[in-house]
């Protein structure tokens, strides 16, 4: 069946510290994506990444769609990037998500 | 610019009632998704729409139901609620072809007590 899976499931970080988020996708799971989901549960687009490496300030990702994983790197945290980070890849018309993983950055 | 609205922002139902969850988008995407989040977990697709008229089943569309009359608004309904239906709810729009394009509501926290 499809599945979309993240690891860590909780990280917890002191500020300026770096990450790398991990998501592993079966077969059937394309156009992949990561969106940030933040303390009051708005969710917000960060990267379409089917295949290769995009930079967004101190966000990165990379997908290998030939391996069937996709990591996000955060640089430099800070407080702002707490909250929860999906990956979501599409089968068909619609977009299955992973369980995500909770990010706390202290200060 | 308001992008994706979703109302009511908060609901507390008795089992049993019905409701309606509506979801407005202003542009003029052609695919609209209603999502159920609970916690722990990612987003599931409850149903969605490719288009004015059209409607799908996702992967829990148990005991929901759902209308596109007009092409910027998709409603939710629930006919019997059941305290299994207490989670967050999310609209999403995005138009044809742009798979990035994703646009996520505020979210609707349902409670069925």
């Amino acid at each position: 069946g499809i599945q979309v899976e993240q690891s860590p499931p909780d990280l917890i970080l002191q500020e300026g510290a770096n990450s790398t988020l991990r998501c592993n996708f079966s077969d059937s799971v394309n156009n992949l994506q990561w969106f940030h989901q933040n303390p009051w549960g708005q969710l917000i687009n960060l990267f379409y990444i089917p295949s290769g490496t995009k930079q967004n300030g101190r966000l990165s990702a990379t997908t290998v769609a030939t391996e069937r994983y996709s990591l996000l790197y955060i640089s430099s945290s800070q407080t702002t990037d707490s909250g929860v980070y999906f990956c979501a890849g599409y089968n068909n018309n619609d977009m299955r998500f992973g369980a995500g993983t909770r990010l706390t950055v202290k200060p | 610019n308001a992008g994706v609205t979703q109302t009511p922002k908060f609901r507390v139902l008795k089992t049993g009632q019905s409701m309606t969850l509506l979801c407005a988008q202003d542009m003029n995407h052609e695919y609209m998704y209603w999502y159920r989040q609970d916690p722990g977990m990612g987003l599931r697709l409850i149903h969605y729409s490719v288009g004015e008229g059209t409607t799908a089943k996702g992967e829990v569309p148990d005991g929901y139901n759902v209308s596109r009359l007009k092409k910027q608004n998709f409603l939710l309904g629930l006919e019997s609620a059941a305290p299994s239906q207490t989670s967050v709810y999310f609209c999403a729009s995005r138009p044809t072809g742009a798979f990035y394009g994703y646009t996520f509501g505020s979210g609707t926290r349902l409670t069925v007590v």
